[in-house]
């Protein structure tokens, strides 16, 4: 089973410029979140999708973060303008079920993340 | 609302040693709790979870760790350090409902460091 694919990588942008990363989720998740992780911290999530629909954003900040998710599958997240503290790996996960979290299923798997340096 | 706090943002053991990783968490219902390792330049892996039952969870690579309701706790321990045990570890919650239903919240991480 293919993992969660995330692109691109590594990026190095100025402030002020934009930049998109991309997630195409585990087949079939219906749930797909990003996080944000500074170096130093634990992941924070940004946004949690439920195929298409937002469930939660109250941490995206929404005057330079978008993101969407068309047609339930794959999702982009886009920064502009950047600023410097926006420096983080950016995280994309997806989980296949809706129900609670078992003993055996509906895990949340994370991408590798890309790594963002705004300089 | 959910927190989880990792007491020590640094370990350091022998090789052939206990490894003991703190974790206290705050939830207003039960909870959900995972471990999740991330070696460098790599995403997070799921080393194991508390959901229900069994308070006892063992995990992959030798891991486990233990639900203590009463001391609101999820340490995890695994019984002699490898190598290539060096990496971050990450406890986080989730809520069995709510609004936080399905959402991870994470502590700040510990990175452990092996000595030869």
């Amino acid at each position: 089973e293919a993992g969660v694919a995330q692109s691109p990588r590594y990026k190095i942008i100025e402030k002020r410029q934009s930049v998109a990363f991309w997630c195409n989720p585990i087949s079939g998740h219906a749930t797909l979140y990003w996080y944000q992780q500074i170096l130093g911290q634990g992941p924070k999530l940004l946004i949690q999708f439920q195929n298409n629909g937002v469930v939660d954003d109250s941490q995206l900040p929404k005057d330079r973060f978008s993101a969407e998710r068309l047609k339930g599958v794959d999702s982009t997240l886009k920064i502009q303008p950047a600023k410097l503290e926006d420096s983080a790996v950016y995280l994309c996960a997806s989980r296949g079920g809706t129900k609670p979290f078992t003993s055996s299923g509906n895990t949340i798997y994370f991408g590798e993340g890309s790594w963002l340096t705004v300089v | 609302a959910q927190s989880v706090t990792q007491l020590g943002s640094h370990v350091s053991v022998s090789e052939g040693a206990l490894v003991l990783l703190r974790c206290n968490y705050s939830s207003s219902v039960p909870p959900y709790l995972f471990w999740y390792v991330q070696y460098p330049n790599q995403g997070l892996q799921l080393l194991l979870k508390y959901t229900t039952g069994a308070t006892l969870v063992k995990g992959i690579n030798g891991f486990e760790a233990e639900f203590k309701k009463s001391e609101t706790s999820f340490h995890l321990t695994k019984p002699s350090a490898h190598m290539s045990d060096a990496a971050e570890y990450f406890c986080a919650v989730a809520n069995a409902g709510g609004t936080s239903y399905g959402k991870l919240t994470f502590g700040q991480g510990t990175i452990l460091t092996v000595h030869p």
